[in-house]
């Protein structure tokens, strides 16, 4: 069955610490794609990085970094020297490819930031 | 437009009032979602289409729930005979080809009182 953990429901930092959110997947099928988004609070879903799952490279965009390690079924998000702007709530997803589901998103629960000043 | 445009984007519904939540996608994307996202909670899938076609509709909770996409462009959200347990933000998302990557609008604010 298709599932995502996200153990971590609050984390608050002070800002320009290091923060690292958890994210658990679980999965039957070999081709699959990750990806976390960002939910500020006006709603939005924000794309942040979409990953396959034939790609274990780890990938860096700035302040941000994704650590995608298949032998754990797990795709943790580092924000690094984090600050205020990034206060929101971060989801990690996964998609599987199937027949006529188009690649539904399912999400995890949800991990809510706080970068207080 | 630029991006997927939810309307309206908060609805006040009393308790056996019928809705109707319209979400107008990214021009030439193939792909339409919509999803469920309680409070607090991770957005849920409802249901997908592919152009007009309703593909799946595995999430949709209960026969109060109806979703149509008639020219492959503009999909709307009908839920019928509200209920408290359906207040919740819905959000619409769509995508060119399915993983390539999905926009999500706003999404609408449903409250049944």
């Amino acid at each position: 069955a298709q599932k995502v953990t996200q153990a971590q429901t609050e984390i608050s930092v002070v800002e320009k610490e290091d923060v690292t959110l958890d994210c658990v997947y679980e999965t039957r099928d070999t081709t699959y794609y990750l990806f976390w988004y960002k939910q500020p609070p006006s709603g939005e879903l924000v794309f942040l990085i979409r990953r396959n799952s034939f790609d274990e490279q780890n990938e860096i965009s700035g302040r941000y970094s994704w650590n995608f390690q298949k032998s754990t079924s797990s795709f943790n998000f580092t924000i690094t020297a984090s600050q205020v702007v990034d206060s929101a709530v971060y989801f990690c997803a996964l998609s599987e490819p199937g027949n006529n589901q188009g690649g539904k998103l399912i999400f995890g629960q949800g991990t809510e930031l706080s970068v207080k000043p | 437009g630029a991006g997927v445009s939810q309307s309206p984007r908060y609805k006040v519904a009393k308790r056996g009032q019928d809705v109707a939540l319209r979400c107008d996608p990214i021009s030439g994307h193939v792909s339409l979602f919509w999803y469920q996202q309680a409070l607090g909670q991770g957005p849920e899938f409802l249901t997908y289409f592919q152009n007009e076609a309703q593909l799946d509709k595995s999430g949709l909770p209960s026969d109060r729930f109806f979703a149509e996409r008639p020219e492959g462009s503009v999909s709307t959200l009908k839920i019928q005979r509200t209920q408290q347990e359906d207040s919740a933000v819905y959000l619409c998302a769509s995508s060119f080809t399915w993983n390539y990557g999905y926009t999500f609008g706003s999404g609408t604010r449903l409250t049944v009182v």
